[in-house]
Parts: C-alpha cells; structure tokens; sequence
C-alpha cells in the first residue's frame, strides 16, 4: 500500500510570496499533523487535521494554515514568506487522531528554500 | 511546558557495539513516548511506542523504556550495524495537548 505523499520534494522561493505544500496520506487514514523541521529548532508541530477539521494548532504565526479535503488530502499554505520560513516540511497520518496510541506514518517531506 | 532531550547529540561507534541512546521528557503527563529514525534528507520511520502504561516495547534488535516518574526513555540497540547510522529521535505525546514534542535527536554513525 502507498505511503504518505508529500510534494513538490523541493521548492525555492522568494521572500514575500506564498507558497501551497501537499500531503496524500495512506490510504484509509483520515488524520494528517504537519511539522517543519530546521537545524536550529529541530521538528515543531505546525497543526493537525482530522476528518477535515483541525484539531490542533502548534504555535506558528497565521502565515502558516492548512486545510483537509474529504479525501483526507491536506494542504498547507504559508503567505508573506520569510528567510527563517527555510526548512523541511514533513506531514504525517494515522488512521485515528495522533493522540492516540497509533504510529505515525511520515513522508519524505518538501524541502523549501526561501531566497 | 513540557520539553524534551536528547544526549548526546552525535555519537559513533564501531560495528558491533551494543549502544544506548537517552532521551529526557520534563512534563510525565504523556500519552506516549515514541522513537522515529531519520535518514539525511528523508522523513521519519516510527520505530517503536511505548503507551504511558507501558514500560518496554522490543523490535527486533531494537528494546525501548520508559519510566514516567524520572522522566526517562532509553533507546537500546543491540549489536549496531552500518546500516544503524541515522538520526534517532524521541518524542513525548502530551496527554493535556495532545501534541507530539520531539527531542532534536541524537546521530547515531556506525563504523565497519
């Protein structure tokens, strides 16, 4: 069965525009959590969506939002990009919420470069 | 808060050794504890959960801990290999939030 798909694998931006990622979970999966992942800072939680609602929200500007299609699909979207907005985004599923005692299956991530 | 540690940063070790990698977790209200591996580049692979009422989950050549009053896990990996070299991360799923909080990892080299 097909892993959890994320693209582009890599994007370069400039500061000021806005940049769409993409995240197919695996199938059956209905709860996707994006994370972003920088040397400084390691991986922080960006946000969770279940069932096309978001369940959780880490603690990122409201540059950063997302949503889930019926199709458990999610995108994320960051405007007004930054230098600092340079790193790995990673999207994860599960078939429950994350909180509960289920693994999460991550993909390879898009690397975004922000110039 | 809760904020979670990783030592050390970087290790290596020759091919063969049996190794322990610690990770520290400052709030014990967790649902979880969970260890991923890292390749350079790449996602994460789950490697093995240990639920709050758990204390160890084995995998292979793979044994994890947890003990919730100290705010330990230890990952132990029996008889490295080359292909061990990765980065290992922990992570602690908060009961009151319900978010994952991830350590920055240890990168872990192993010497033929």
């Amino acid at each position: 069965k097909a892993g959890v798909t994320q693209t582009p694998r890599y994007l370069i931006k400039t500061r000021g525009q806005q940049v769409t990622l993409s995240c197919s979970p695996i199938s059956g999966h209905r709860s996707v959590s994006w994370y972003q992942q920088t040397p400084g800072q390691g991986l922080q939680f960006l946000f969770e969506y279940f069932s096309e609602t978001q369940r959780n929200k880490g603690n990122f500007p409201g540059r950063f939002s997302g949503r889930q299609f019926s199709n458990s699909r999610s995108e994320m979207n960051v405007s007004t990009l930054e230098l600092g907005d340079s790193a790995l985004y990673l999207c994860a599923s599960s078939f429950h919420s994350p909180s509960t005692n289920e693994k999460l299956f991550f993909g390879s991530g898009t690397q975004l470069s922000v110039l | 808060k809760q904020e979670v540690t990783q030592i050390p940063a970087a290790l290596s070790v020759p091919e063969g050794e049996n190794l322990v990698l610690n990770c520290s977790f400052t709030d014990s209200a967790i649902y979880n504890l969970q260890w991923f591996r890292q390749d350079p580049g790449k996602g994460l692979t789950s490697l093995l959960l240990i639920q709050s009422s758990q204390r160890e989950q084995t995998s292979g050549r793979l044994n994890a801990s947890l003990d919730k009053s100290s705010g330990r896990s230890t990952l132990y990996i029996a008889a490295s290999q080359p292909g061990d070299s990765a980065t290992y991360l922990c992570a602690a799923s908060s009961s009151n939030t319900g978010k994952l909080i991830f350590g920055q990892g240890t990168t872990l080299q192993v010497k033929p």
